[in-house]
């Protein structure tokens, strides 16, 4: 069974300052997707970034990327010059392509953006 | 809609009641999916639609908890006999059919925040 691991509960940086989020996972699979999601305090889960685990590059969404290491099986999350509307928990999961359709969710981050 | 949408936002409870939680997916979105987040389990996927297919019921904690699929769209939860255990946020997400992760990605609704006394 595939796992997601988030080793950071909490985090806080200063606004403007760049901050990255770690995740890491274990699967058999070669083929599957990974996804951060975010969640504020109105608990709507927010899609920030997706990348296919067969695609080399790794995906940029604006203020958001990622630095996908599949030998290492690491999918972080960087945000650069962090805002107050960042505050929010961060979800890392995954998601097989050929096996069950359910995403896997790591145990969150906690991210605080202070002004 | 332009989103998912679920009712009620909030629900509390007495034990041993049944209630029923009800998801609104994306309009075209022939997946659905139910999950629950609570503070000692993290998120947990408890089952998923797609189509006319059989249900993959494989994250269901016990009997007590169904689910169902009308026309294709919107569905219910239903939770038999509460438990105060059972108090979590019930998540729906919809998405589109297998093809790719843009297509695949999940897209979620507000959530139902359900409170059992």
């Amino acid at each position: 069974a595939q796992t997601v691991t988030q080793s950071q509960p909490e985090m806080s940086v200063q606004e403007a300052e760049t901050v990255t989020l770690s995740c890491t996972y274990d699967t058999s699979e070669s083929n599957y997707y990974l996804f951060w999601y975010k969640q504020p305090p109105s608990r709507q889960m927010i899609l920030v970034i997706r990348q296919e685990a067969y695609k080399q590059q790794n995906a940029t969404e604006n203020r958001f990327s990622v630095n996908f290491q599949k030998a290492a099986k690491s999918f972080s999350l960087k945000i650069s010059d962090s805002q107050l509307g960042d505050t929010a928990m961060y979800f890392c999961a995954f998601k097989s392509v050929q096996g069950a359709q359910k995403l896997v969710f790591g145990q969150g981050t906690r991210l605080t953006i202070n002004p | 809609g332009a989103g998912v949408s679920q009712s009620p936002s909030n629900k509390v409870t007495e034990k041993g009641k049944d209630v029923e939680l009800r998801c609104d997916p994306i309009s075209g979105h022939t997946a659905l999916y139910w999950y629950r987040q609570s503070l000692g389990q993290g998120l947990e996927f408890l089952i998923y639609f797609q189509g006319n297919s059989a249900p993959d019921k494989s994250g269901l904690p016990s009997d007590r908890f169904s689910a169902e699929r009308t026309g294709g769209s919107v569905s219910t939860l239903t939770i038999q006999r509460t438990q105060q255990e059972d108090s979590a946020v019930y998540l729906c997400a919809s998405s589109l059919a297998s093809g790719g992760a843009s297509r695949e990605t999940q897209y979620f609704g507000p959530g139902t925040r359900l409170l059992v006394l």
